[in-house]
Protein backbone atom coordinates (compact mmCIF):
# COMPACT_ATOMS: atom_id res chain seq x y z
CA UNK A 1 0.00 0.00 0.00
CA UNK A 2 1.53 3.35 -0.96
CA UNK A 3 2.07 5.93 1.67
CA UNK A 4 1.93 9.34 1.80
CA UNK A 5 4.06 10.96 -1.53
CA UNK A 6 5.63 14.51 -1.04
CA UNK A 7 7.19 15.94 -4.26
CA UNK A 8 9.44 17.52 -4.96
CA UNK A 9 12.19 16.09 -2.29
CA UNK A 10 14.56 18.88 -2.54
CA UNK A 11 14.44 22.62 -3.20
CA UNK A 12 16.50 25.61 -3.47
CA UNK A 13 14.80 29.28 -3.95
CA UNK A 14 16.32 32.75 -3.12
CA UNK A 15 14.56 35.13 -1.00
CA UNK A 16 11.38 36.76 -2.45
CA UNK A 17 10.63 33.67 -4.92
CA UNK A 18 7.40 31.21 -3.99
CA UNK A 19 7.48 27.45 -4.22
CA UNK A 20 4.64 25.19 -4.00
CA UNK A 21 4.66 21.91 -2.96
CA UNK A 22 2.63 18.72 -3.43
CA UNK A 23 1.20 15.78 -1.20
CA UNK A 24 -0.90 12.93 -2.84
CA UNK A 25 -2.35 11.14 0.69
CA UNK A 26 -2.71 7.49 1.37
CA UNK A 27 -5.33 5.96 -0.80
CA UNK A 28 -8.48 6.31 0.50
CA UNK A 29 -7.56 9.14 3.37
CA UNK A 30 -9.39 11.97 2.96
CA UNK A 31 -7.75 14.63 5.91
CA UNK A 32 -4.35 15.94 5.05
CA UNK A 33 -2.07 17.99 7.37
CA UNK A 34 1.01 20.09 7.00
CA UNK A 35 3.79 20.49 9.61
CA UNK A 36 6.97 22.39 9.42
CA UNK A 37 9.75 21.33 11.20
CA UNK A 38 13.41 23.22 12.31
CA UNK A 39 15.63 22.35 14.35
CA UNK A 40 14.96 25.39 16.40
CA UNK A 41 11.46 25.43 16.15
CA UNK A 42 10.37 21.53 16.18
CA UNK A 43 7.65 20.17 14.73
CA UNK A 44 4.90 22.88 14.23
CA UNK A 45 1.34 22.33 12.80
CA UNK A 46 0.56 24.81 9.87
CA UNK A 47 -2.91 23.38 8.25
CA UNK A 48 -4.95 20.87 8.27
CA UNK A 49 -7.74 20.11 4.73
CA UNK A 50 -10.59 17.85 5.05
CA UNK A 51 -12.97 17.69 2.31
CA UNK A 52 -11.29 20.56 0.35
CA UNK A 53 -11.41 22.83 3.39
CA UNK A 54 -9.13 24.25 5.24
CA UNK A 55 -10.22 23.14 9.07
CA UNK A 56 -7.11 24.24 11.47
CA UNK A 57 -4.96 26.85 10.79
CA UNK A 58 -1.65 26.81 12.96
CA UNK A 59 -0.01 30.23 14.02
CA UNK A 60 1.96 30.92 10.81
CA UNK A 61 1.62 34.15 8.75
CA UNK A 62 -0.71 34.40 5.72
CA UNK A 63 2.32 33.76 3.36
CA UNK A 64 1.80 30.12 4.20
CA UNK A 65 -1.15 28.94 2.53
CA UNK A 66 -2.80 25.35 0.77
CA UNK A 67 -5.23 23.70 -0.54
CA UNK A 68 -6.99 20.38 -1.25
CA UNK A 69 -8.47 18.97 -4.18
CA UNK A 70 -11.36 16.89 -4.80
CA UNK A 71 -8.77 13.77 -4.49
CA UNK A 72 -7.51 14.84 -1.61
CA UNK A 73 -4.37 15.70 -3.17
CA UNK A 74 -3.05 19.11 -1.42
CA UNK A 75 -0.31 21.65 -1.90
CA UNK A 76 0.82 24.22 0.22
CA UNK A 77 2.30 27.60 -1.54
CA UNK A 78 4.85 30.17 0.50
CA UNK A 79 4.80 33.16 -1.07
CA UNK A 80 7.60 35.95 -0.98
CA UNK A 81 10.32 33.64 0.75
CA UNK A 82 12.43 34.13 3.52
CA UNK A 83 15.40 32.71 4.83
CA UNK A 84 13.91 31.29 8.37
CA UNK A 85 11.22 29.45 5.84
CA UNK A 86 14.38 26.75 5.23
CA UNK A 87 13.01 23.85 6.65
CA UNK A 88 11.90 20.40 6.21
CA UNK A 89 7.78 20.43 5.23
CA UNK A 90 6.17 17.70 6.11
CA UNK A 91 2.60 16.26 4.87
CA UNK A 92 0.43 13.97 6.60
CA UNK A 93 -2.72 12.33 5.76
CA UNK A 94 -5.68 10.79 8.21
CA UNK A 95 -8.89 8.43 7.32
CA UNK A 96 -10.81 10.83 8.38
CA UNK A 97 -11.75 13.95 10.83
CA UNK A 98 -10.93 14.05 14.43
CA UNK A 99 -9.36 11.74 16.55
CA UNK A 100 -7.57 9.77 13.51
CA UNK A 101 -3.71 9.17 13.81
CA UNK A 102 -1.86 10.95 11.33
CA UNK A 103 0.81 9.39 8.63
CA UNK A 104 3.84 11.17 7.05
CA UNK A 105 5.54 11.45 4.33
CA UNK A 106 9.26 12.17 3.57
CA UNK A 107 8.90 15.72 3.43
CA UNK A 108 10.67 18.30 0.90
CA UNK A 109 13.54 19.82 2.03
CA UNK A 110 13.31 23.80 1.26
CA UNK A 111 16.72 25.58 1.29
CA UNK A 112 16.25 29.27 1.11
CA UNK A 113 19.38 31.36 -0.10
CA UNK B 1 1.99 28.00 21.21
CA UNK B 2 1.16 25.01 23.34
CA UNK B 3 4.42 22.93 23.67
CA UNK B 4 4.78 19.13 25.20
CA UNK B 5 7.80 18.77 27.04
CA UNK B 6 9.85 15.59 25.97
CA UNK B 7 12.55 14.23 28.37
CA UNK B 8 15.66 13.29 28.52
CA UNK B 9 16.50 15.07 25.39
CA UNK B 10 19.31 12.40 24.33
CA UNK B 11 20.46 9.14 25.41
CA UNK B 12 23.38 7.01 24.43
CA UNK B 13 22.94 3.61 25.88
CA UNK B 14 24.81 -0.03 25.54
CA UNK B 15 22.84 -1.97 23.24
CA UNK B 16 20.92 -4.97 24.75
CA UNK B 17 19.76 -1.56 27.58
CA UNK B 18 15.82 -1.00 28.10
CA UNK B 19 15.12 2.86 27.34
CA UNK B 20 12.51 4.84 29.00
CA UNK B 21 11.10 8.77 27.94
CA UNK B 22 7.96 10.13 28.69
CA UNK B 23 6.35 13.36 27.91
CA UNK B 24 4.39 15.90 29.71
CA UNK B 25 1.58 18.44 29.06
CA UNK B 26 -0.30 21.61 30.67
CA UNK B 27 -3.38 20.23 28.92
CA UNK B 28 -5.34 17.57 28.36
CA UNK B 29 -5.09 15.22 25.45
CA UNK B 30 -7.79 12.48 24.05
CA UNK B 31 -5.10 10.92 22.44
CA UNK B 32 -1.39 10.57 22.49
CA UNK B 33 0.77 8.96 19.51
CA UNK B 34 4.55 8.28 19.73
CA UNK B 35 6.18 8.25 16.42
CA UNK B 36 9.90 7.46 15.20
CA UNK B 37 12.33 9.73 12.65
CA UNK B 38 15.32 8.34 10.83
CA UNK B 39 17.45 10.88 8.83
CA UNK B 40 15.94 12.16 5.38
CA UNK B 41 12.86 10.52 6.56
CA UNK B 42 9.23 11.79 8.12
CA UNK B 43 8.36 10.52 11.38
CA UNK B 44 6.70 6.82 11.30
CA UNK B 45 3.83 6.17 13.92
CA UNK B 46 4.63 3.58 16.59
CA UNK B 47 1.87 3.62 18.99
CA UNK B 48 -1.17 5.35 19.55
CA UNK B 49 -2.81 5.34 22.85
CA UNK B 50 -6.89 6.06 22.81
CA UNK B 51 -7.89 6.28 26.37
CA UNK B 52 -6.45 7.22 29.65
CA UNK B 53 -4.57 4.30 31.91
CA UNK B 54 -4.35 2.26 28.56
CA UNK B 55 -1.36 0.74 28.03
CA UNK B 56 -0.03 -0.71 25.01
CA UNK B 57 2.61 -2.74 23.37
CA UNK B 58 4.35 -3.00 20.05
CA UNK B 59 7.05 -5.51 20.12
CA UNK B 60 9.31 -4.46 22.28
CA UNK B 61 7.82 -1.19 22.64
CA UNK B 62 5.30 -0.36 25.22
CA UNK B 63 3.78 3.42 26.05
CA UNK B 64 0.82 4.20 28.86
CA UNK B 65 -1.30 6.83 28.45
CA UNK B 66 -1.90 8.80 31.78
CA UNK B 67 -4.31 8.79 34.25
CA UNK B 68 -4.81 12.66 34.09
CA UNK B 69 -4.52 12.33 30.35
CA UNK B 70 -1.69 15.05 30.69
CA UNK B 71 1.24 12.71 30.41
CA UNK B 72 2.66 9.63 28.53
CA UNK B 73 5.56 7.42 28.48
CA UNK B 74 7.26 4.86 26.37
CA UNK B 75 9.71 2.18 26.85
CA UNK B 76 11.77 0.20 24.88
CA UNK B 77 13.23 -3.06 25.84
CA UNK B 78 16.51 -5.09 24.91
CA UNK B 79 17.45 -2.06 22.51
CA UNK B 80 18.89 -2.88 19.34
CA UNK B 81 21.25 -0.75 16.56
CA UNK B 82 18.34 -0.33 14.65
CA UNK B 83 16.39 1.52 17.25
CA UNK B 84 18.41 4.46 16.76
CA UNK B 85 17.09 8.05 15.91
CA UNK B 86 14.57 10.17 17.33
CA UNK B 87 11.57 9.83 19.21
CA UNK B 88 8.65 11.79 19.13
CA UNK B 89 5.67 12.54 21.60
CA UNK B 90 2.57 14.10 20.10
CA UNK B 91 -1.18 15.05 21.55
CA UNK B 92 -4.06 15.50 20.10
CA UNK B 93 -7.51 16.95 21.15
CA UNK B 94 -9.32 15.26 18.69
CA UNK B 95 -13.35 15.80 17.80
CA UNK B 96 -13.56 19.49 16.69
CA UNK B 97 -9.52 20.27 16.60
CA UNK B 98 -9.35 17.54 13.57
CA UNK B 99 -6.25 15.40 13.58
CA UNK B 100 -3.86 18.19 14.54
CA UNK B 101 -1.19 16.64 16.38
CA UNK B 102 1.30 18.89 19.06
CA UNK B 103 4.77 17.97 19.54
CA UNK B 104 6.71 17.16 22.01
CA UNK B 105 10.89 18.73 21.46
CA UNK B 106 12.31 14.72 20.47
CA UNK B 107 14.44 12.58 22.50
CA UNK B 108 17.55 11.72 20.73
CA UNK B 109 18.65 7.82 20.80
CA UNK B 110 21.74 6.40 20.47
CA UNK B 111 22.69 2.91 20.92
CA UNK B 112 26.43 1.44 21.57
CA UNK B 113 26.72 -2.24 20.09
Amino acid sequence: KAGVTQTPRYLIKTRGQQVTLSCSPISGHRSVSWYQQTPGQGLQFLFEYFSETQRNKGNFPGRFSGRQFSNSRSEMNVSTLELGDSALYLCASSLGWGGQPQHFGDGTRLSIL
Amino acid sequence: GQQLNQSPQSMFIQEGEDVSMNCTSSSIFNTWLWYKQDPGEGPVLLIALYKAGELTSNGRLTAQFGITRKDSFLNISASIPSDVGIYFCAGQLGDNAGNMLTFGGGTRLMVKP
